[in-house]
């Protein structure tokens, strides 16, 4: 089944602890991206790659940091969480080019306290 | 830069009825279209989406949309609502080339509601 699979799905944390939430996806997509979704903001993109060892900043990339090592893997990593980015995040991935839809993982819950 | 508006925040409408819901955008150049739709504790779902060709679209449960070049809109429709319809609504536009193809922008989403 073709999915982008994220996680972990709910994670609460404190302060300054680094966390990473990996994604993943089994299409052989080249594009990857990360979203953060907040009440009354709708979607916002984080990150983006467009392939491996190619990624670029996307709206709001202050306190996260990404990598694409391999095509399938497109792990967000928060250095030091802090609770503005208390959020539910979302994983995503496409064909190259601009007109393929973009699928979505399920979404990570993260609360930072 | 590129943007969404949607106006409406909620929508209510009874089962059965037509709904609709409104998106305008904004872009350089050409647009790429879509609308997503996410259920409750859920990721978001593709519906449809407008590359090009004929300026409606058909896409999953029924809906479709329709594009308007002269009023860059892009409203979402349905003919007769279900109650399992009910959820929150995003409408999205991609550049087709330039720096805004590598970014999907997002409205802020509209709540629709199918009451019984």
């Amino acid at each position: 089944e073709a999915q982008v699979t994220q996680n972990p799905r709910y994670l609460i944390t404190v302060t300054g602890k680094k966390l990473t939430v990996t994604c993943s996806q089994n299409m052989n997509h080249e594009y990857m991206s990360w979203y953060r979704q907040d009440p009354g903001l709708g979607l916002r993109q984080i990150y983006y790659s467009m392939n491996v060892e190619v990624t670029d900043k996307g709206d709001v990339p202050e306190g996260y940091k990404v990598s694409r090592k391999e095509k399938r893997n497109f792990p967000l990593i928060l250095e030091s969480p802090s609770p503005n980015q208390t959020s539910l995040y979302f994983c995503a991935s496409s064909r190259t080019g601009s007109g393929n839809t973009i699928y979505f993982g399920e979404g990570s819950w993260l609360t930072v306290v | 830069a590129q943007s969404v508006a949607q106006p409406e925040d909620q929508v209510n409408v009874a089962e059965g009825n037509p709904l609709t819901v409104k998106c305008t955008y904004s872009v350089s150049g050409n647009p790429y279209l879509f609308w997503y739709v996410q259920y409750p504790n859920r990721g978001l779902q593709f519906l449809l989406k407008y590359i090009t060709g004929d300026n409606l679209v058909k896409g999953s449960y029924g809906f479709e949309a329709e594009f308007n070049k002269s009023q860059t809109s892009f409203h979402l429709k349905k003919p007769s609502a279900l109650v399992s319809d009910s959820a929150l609504y995003f409408c999205a536009v991609r550049a087709t080339s330039g720096a805004g193809s590598y970014q999907l922008t997002f409205g802020k989403g509209t709540k629709l509601s199918v009451i019984p």
